[in-house]
């Protein structure tokens, strides 16, 4: 498709699990951008990517988040020993060239449930 | 710290009738704004932007105030219809900061036929 892809669109997981999130942009976008939403709360930022620069991972809550993202496609958002508070819809979207300016598409999230 | 703040969790306006969403902001260094609109289920999407030169920009039905002195901007839709029921999102970013954006809480608007 044209859109931004995440997958799964839904994960339940048991506390202390690792978890892994996936996310397609648009093709030709060189920046992708992560970001949660808790239940109630507005968008929290994550982490960045633009090209081969290195990644602005100022918005990552704790050593056990981590994201990789290979080249200008793919990326995997990874939550290691899971807690009930990471609970929350993860979105990932992406940008043309990651300007202040530009608007982001975002895929429809990943709703990630820690029991 | 919350940068962008979004005070009133939900708005209930009739159909036809102006719909006004509200933003407040405290880093005087933000430049540039954008709302987002949401469906349950979806992803955010784009709607309109505004840069701090200006203080007016216009859509169609939709138009975004900047009063900078404020640090305040607004979101005007009229008239308002059942499909602008959704969640909106103000949004700010600094020049030279990439496009990370820093989102307010959201505003949920039901538009009642």
């Amino acid at each position: 498709g044209a859109g931004v892809s995440q997958s799964p669109s839904n994960k339940v997981t048991e506390k202390g699990k690792d978890v892994e999130l996936r996310c397609d942009p648009i093709s030709g976008h060189t920046a992708l951008y992560w970001y949660r939403q808790r239940l109630g709360q507005g968008l929290e930022f994550l982490i960045y990517f633009q090209g081969n620069s290195a990644p602005d991972k100022s918005g990552l809550p704790s050593d056990r988040f981590s994201a990789e993202r290979t080249g200008e496609s793919v990326s995997t958002l990874t939550i290691q020993r899971t807690q009930q508070e990471d609970s929350a819809v993860y979105l990932c979207a992406s940008s043309t060239l990651g300007r202040a300016y530009e608007k982001l598409f975002f895929g429809s999230g990943t709703q990630l449930s820690v029991l | 710290d919350q940068q962008v703040k979004q005070n009133s969790p939900s708005l209930s306006v009739q159909e036809g009738r102006i719909s006004i969403l509200n933003c407040d902001y405290t880093n005087s260094m933000f430049d540039y704004f954008l709302w987002y609109k949401k469906y349950p289920a979806e992803g955010p999407t784009f709607l309109i932007s505004i840069s701090s030169i200006k203080d007016k920009n216009e859509d169609g039905r939709f138009t975004v105030f900047l009063n900078k002195s404020a640090k305040h901007l607004s979101l005007h839709i009229v008239p308002s219809q059942p499909g602008d029921s959704a969640v909106y999102f103000c949004a700010a970013s600094k020049s030279g900061n990439t496009g990370k954006l820093i989102f307010g809480q959201g505003t949920t608007l039901q538009v009642k036929p």
